[in-house]
């Protein structure tokens, strides 16, 4: 079954608005990554934030980590037409190798 | 750097035939992975290695082999195609994180299967 779980499943805005992702996990986590994936590619990684964690920061890019309730979110601010692609959270549990367990995938679409 | 390369690109197999998906990584990483990406769902992880000559399998391993002989080489073989096993295929590599932490995966662009 899946670990994380992505809402919504899509979202459209307009450029210049902000965009939230939601992540849901079941078990006790190590990580969770957020990654990228624009139509018919690979996957890029966008931010990496530790269960010891609570935000962090790249660029555009806010990521937020509540444990207590098993959740992340990822928001893009001022986002752009060329934001538009697939989001993925991932997770890596305690003890689970160097296996990430990957959520179904948030569809954002920014328009002009 | 390269980084992850995978061949071919897109390969069409009838049921019942085999054949080798290839991942290549020049990163000097000890984590390799492979996943199966289907429409509407995310990646599952099929085989991984944590190192040479180490290999485990996922949460989807039916039908699949791997070996891992050399630190840069993470071959995915299908042993006999089936038509179940049309995706999308992803390679990615990781290098070894502090503390048990898992580092940031790089993924190959994919490899497209059709199993006729």
């Amino acid at each position: 079954s899946q670990q994380g779980e992505e809402d919504p499943q899509a979202l459209s805005i307009q450029e210049g608005e902000n965009a939230t992702m939601n992540c849901s996990y079941k078990t006790s986590i190590n990580n969770l990554q957020w990654y990228r994936q624009n139509s018919g590619r690979g996957l890029v990684h966008l931010i990496l934030i530790r269960s010891n964690e609570r935000e962090k920061h790249s660029g555009r890019l806010r990521v937020t980590l509540d444990t207590s309730k098993k959740s992340s979110s990822l928001l893009i601010t001022a986002s752009r037409a060329a934001d538009t692609a697939s989001y993925f959270c991932a997770t890596g549990i305690t003890g689970g190798g160097n296996k990430l367990t990957f959520g179904t995938g948030t569809q954002l679409k920014v328009e002009l | 750097n390269a980084g992850v390369t995978q061949t071919p690109k897109f390969q069409v197999l009838k049921t019942g035939q085999s054949m080798t998906l290839q991942c290549a990584q020049d990163m000097n990483h000890e984590y390799m992975s492979w996943y199966r990406q289907d429409p509407g769902m995310g990646l599952r992880l099929i085989h991984y290695s944590v190192g040479a000559g180490i290999t485990d399998q996922g949460e989807v391993p039916n039908g699949y082999n791997v070996s891992r002989s050399t630190t840069e080489d993470f071959p995915l073989r299908l042993l006999s195609a089936a038509p179940s096993q049309t995706s999308v295929y992803f390679c990615a590599s990781s290098k070894r994180g502090l503390a048990g932490a898992k580092e940031t995966q790089y993924f190959g662009p994919g490899t497209r299967l059709l199993v006729l």
